[in-house]
């Protein structure tokens, strides 16, 4: 079946550094792709989104950018944060004729004070 | 307060016995899914709905059932629940197939 492979699975930073989470697709038809951040006890909440007829994306310290031929797509999180800490998911949504939406398996971000 | 919410939060039941979690959204979305969330698995899509009654299959819809007739309601039903459906659930709601999809605060299943 479809899926979204995420990496990596654990991400370890210094305040004030860069992260960099990576989702690739496999359902070429995919053409909405989140992503949602998670606090702990919490449900996700979106953080930035992209979709498949934009190249790059910013808000403020978050961009994501698409690469729609090689079905890949990133999170940059530039000067990180403590409250940056958090699970991210990248997701990839097929609304023509649906609304599948598959996530990536999901990012575990420490940053450190 | 736009809000997704999803009742009971915490469930401990036994297999077989049948149960529904609800979810209820204030914000008019014509879209709503239910989810569940595993360690090291992600979010797995169980079912969606477009609008009232039109629902279809997700990537993991074996052994659960949904209904949508009002607009702002989608229950989640286990009409018979199996240790394996153990997992945190979420329902979330969005207005089209390409905007955010707004999060419930999760109900915690446990089937012994």
């Amino acid at each position: 079946g479809e899926n979204v492979e995420q990496h990596p699975s654990t991400l370890s930073v210094q305040e004030g550094d860069s992260a960099v989470i990576k989702c690739t697709y496999s359902d070429s038809a995919s053409n909405y792709f989140p992503w949602y951040k998670q606090e702990l006890g919490k449900g996700p909440q979106l953080i930035i989104d992209i979709r498949s007829n934009v190249g790059e994306k910013k808000d403020q310290r978050i961009a994501v950018t698409l690469n729609k031929t090689a079905k890949h797509f990133s999170l940059h999180i530039t000067e990180t944060q403590p409250e940056d800490s958090a699970v991210y998911f990248c997701a990839a949504s097929t609304g023509t004729g649906g609304f599948k939406t598959i996530f990536g398996a999901g990012t575990r971000l420490f940053v450190k004070a | 307060e736009a809000q997704v919410t999803q009742n009971p939060r915490y469930l401990i039941t036994v297999t077989g016995k049948k149960l529904t979690v609800t979810c209820s959204q204030n914000m008019n979305h014509e879209y709503m899914s239910w989810y569940r969330q595993d360690p090291g698995l992600g979010l797995r899509q169980i079912y969606y709905s477009m609008n009232v009654e039109v629902t279809d299959k997700g990537d993991v819809p074996e052994g659960y059932k949904v209904s949508r007739k009002e607009k702002r309601n989608f229950p989640l039903i286990l009409e018979s629940p199996s240790p394996n459906q153990t997992s945190l659930y979420f329902c979330a709601s969005s207005q089209t197939s390409e905007n955010e999809q707004f999060f419930g605060p999760g109900t915690r299943l446990t089937v012994l």
